[in-house]
């Protein structure tokens, strides 16, 4: 079963927009990622946060965490064209060797 | 530049053959991965492999093998065993085994069946 569930399944926004996507997983964890990925490509990272830290960020992108709520929020602010891509997040669930993604987020940012 | 390149693009697969993918990186990274993903679904992971000469099998390693021989290789053997072959399969690389560690992706393999 997947450890990590994206929402929503797709989301449809305007260029200079925000867009937010969420992650909620189900049992502890020691990290959780985020990618991102374009038609037909592999995934690129984006952000690591681990379980002891609420917020990160990078450029236009914000990432938090709540362990209490076993959930984790992408914010991505003033968004572009080029932002179109599917997203994911992925957990290591303590088990030391292995990721576990999300079925992610298709996110559609129109010019 | 550095990084991870996944051959063939696309692949073609006929009843009965078994069918080889390529993976090899220049990040001088000690773990390897291979997955598997299906239209709209996440990565599943087939298997993995944290250091020369030893692998583990992921979730899904029914009809696959894999090799490590070298370090920059670690190419996946498709089987005539694995019945539903089609998929989008990717592999990536970490610096050392973990979930605190960021994976490199290749650009993937797309797997047909003829």
């Amino acid at each position: 079963s997947q450890q990590g569930e994206e929402d929503p399944q797709a989301l449809s926004i305007q260029e200079g927009e925000n867009a937010t996507m969420n992650c909620s997983y189900k049992t502890s964890i020691n990290n959780l990622q985020w990618y991102r990925q374009n038609s037909g490509r592999g995934l690129v990272h984006l952000i690591l946060i681990r379980s002891n830290e609420r917020e990160k960020h990078s450029g236009r992108l914000r990432v938090t965490l709540d362990t209490s709520k076993k959930s984790s929020s992408l914010l991505i602010t003033a968004s572009r064209a080029a932002d179109t891509a599917s997203y994911f997040c992925a957990t290591d669930a303590g088990s030391n060797y292995k990721l576990t993604f999300g079925k992610g987020t298709l996110l559609t940012v129109n010019p | 530049d550095g990084g991870i390149t996944q051959s063939p693009k696309y692949l073609f697969r006929k009843e009965g053959q078994n069918v080889t993918l390529s993976c090899e990186q220049n990040l001088n990274h000690d773990a390897m991965y291979w997955y598997r993903q299906d239209p709209g679904q996440g990565l599943r992971l087939i298997y993995y492999s944290q250091i020369v000469n030893d692998f583990q099998k992921g979730d899904i390693a029914e009809g696959y093998s894999v090799s490590r021989e070298k370090k920059e290789s670690f190419p996946l053997t498709v089987t005539s065993a694995q019945k539903n072959p089609t998929a989008f399969y990717l592999c990536a690389s970490s610096a050392n085994r973990g979930g605190n560690q960021p994976q490199h992706f290749g650009d993937g393999t797309r797997l047909s069946i003829l």
